[in-house]
């Protein structure tokens, strides 16, 4: 059974940096692109950023480029968004999702989420 | 990049069926799509891929109930005989050749 259990949310001040990992178990890790989504509250879903299975390729959406990174420990089957410069309106449930094959595709797992305040 | 279109909300009767609906922009009517359901203050669930020509493949565990449809740029899904569990936000997502995916902005569906 594919579980993907993010943690490392919590409350930063705005202009602070935070953290996200996501523990995966369940599959072969470094097949499967990964991907990052947040949700605002009372919004819908956001693409955040995605990085493929060995890690060379990363994308970000331009809300978050220049501020947000995205990684993979294959050997800890763990994916990281190590987030800075953070502004109120990254306010969100981020979520860790994974893509369905190796390629570009669609998401077919998801995790339970992580909740990220900013705020003085 | 594709642009994806879906009504904000949508209601049917306990025992009904509902066809929610997601139109792909101009210009990206072959692309396939994903749908995914978010129970009140529960992550999103994976539901099914469908493709331009209608066919669909369902993620394990997805009800019978639930199937899709295509016809150009709209993608369907259809939920038969309701159940209050449905009562739920459904999304659909899809993906470009740049690798960066997009969501519609979700139908808030309401089960009567």
């Amino acid at each position: 059974e594919v579980q993907l259990l993010e943690s490392g949310g919590g409350l930063v001040q705005p202009g602070g940096s935070l953290r996200l990992s996501c523990a995966a178990s369940g599959f072969t890790f470094n097949n499967y692109a990964m991907t990052w989504v947040r949700q605002a509250p009372g919004e819908g879903l956001e693409w955040v950023s995605g990085i493929s299975g060995n890690g060379d390729d990363t994308y970000y959406a331009d809300s978050v480029k220049g501020r947000f990174t995205i990684s993979r420990d294959n050997s800890k089957n763990t994916l990281y968004l190590q987030m800075s410069s953070l502004r109120a309106e990254d306010t969100a449930i981020f979520y860790c999702a994974k893509s369905a094959d190796s390629g570009n595709s669609h998401f077919d797992n998801w995790g339970q989420g992580a909740l990220v305040i900013v705020s003085s | 990049q594709p642009v994806l279109t879906q009504s904000s909300s949508a209601s049917a009767s306990l025992g009904s069926s509902v066809k929610l609906t997601c139109t792909l922009s101009s210009g990206h009517r072959g692309y396939s799509i994903a749908w995914h359901q978010q129970q009140p203050g529960k992550a999103p669930r994976y539901l099914m891929k469908l493709q331009g020509s209608g066919t669909y493949n369902k993620g394990g565990g997805v009800p019978d109930r639930f199937s899709g449809s295509s016809s150009g740029a709209d993608r369907y899904l259809t939920i038969s005989n309701l159940q209050s569990e449905d009562e739920a936000d459904y999304y659909c997502e899809t993906w470009d050749s740049s690798s960066h995916k997009v969501f519609g902005g979700g139908t808030k569906l309401s089960v009567l």
